[in-house]
């Protein structure tokens, strides 16, 4: 069965530490992933998102991810966190086909204190 | 114009009233999607619009009728809605349906259903 585990519910963090995020994906063929933050109050955005080349992706606000197709994983990353990161952040999979629908896992919410 | 505007922000009904969600891009974007988020749930698809073309349907119950009624325009139409339909629905789109394109997501309408 297709689905995305992220199994770091919430995670609470001090400013300037760093954060990774984990998300262990389960599909059977290639696939496309993205990360999306939901700020409080706000919409869903995209933070960075991998298809092709090289594994390691950079998005905004200083985040990266780094795609390890030999263990289903790709982690959220950034090295010093502000308070301003405080949202919910939801890991998803697409496949290759345009039929396939896109799966989120079940969110982690980021809480960083001043 | 990078948004997808949705109206209303907010809404309660009744289990016998009919209502409808309304969602609007003017991105060019070609795919438009309706999700379904409980509190502290990650989005679940409901329905997939390609083309002004309903592209996936989730087995959403009938209580819920989509329509495009133009490349602009997504509509989701209520009626009879259960307790249980209580969620935030968002309305996304994408510039098609292209696995590795990203979905921008509008605010979402608070829906409560007494």
């Amino acid at each position: 069965a297709q689905s995305v585990s992220q199994h770091n519910h919430h995670v609470i963090l001090s400013e300037a530490a760093s954060l990774e995020l984990g998300c262990n994906y389960s599909y059977g063929g290639t696939v496309n992933l993205f990360w999306y933050v939901q700020y409080p109050g706000q919409h869903l955005q995209l933070l960075l998102k991998y298809f092709s080349g090289d594994p390691l992706v950079k998005g905004i606000k200083g985040f990266e991810a780094e795609f390890i197709k030999s263990k289903f994983s790709f982690n959220l990353r950034k090295p010093s966190v502000q308070w301003s990161d405080t949202a919910e952040y939801f890991c998803a999979v697409k496949g290759y086909s345009s039929a396939s629908k896109i799966i989120f896992g079940s969110g982690t919410r980021l809480s960083i204190r001043p | 114009d990078t948004e997808v505007t949705q109206t209303p922000k907010h809404l309660v009904m009744g289990m016998t009233n009919k209502k409808s969600l309304k969602c609007e891009q003017h991105m060019g974007h070609r795919a438009m999607y309706w999700y379904k988020q409980k509190a502290k749930k990650p989005p679940e698809l409901m329905f997939v619009y390609s083309y002004e073309k309903l592209s996936i349907n989730e087995s959403v119950p009938s209580r819920f009728s989509p329509e495009c009624p133009n490349s602009s325009l997504l509509n989701l139409h209520l009626h009879a809605l259960q307790p249980e339909d209580s969620a935030l629905y968002l309305c996304a789109s994408s510039q098609d349906q292209n696995p590795y394109e990203k979905l921008f997501f509008g605010s979402g309408t608070q829906l409560s259903v007494l």
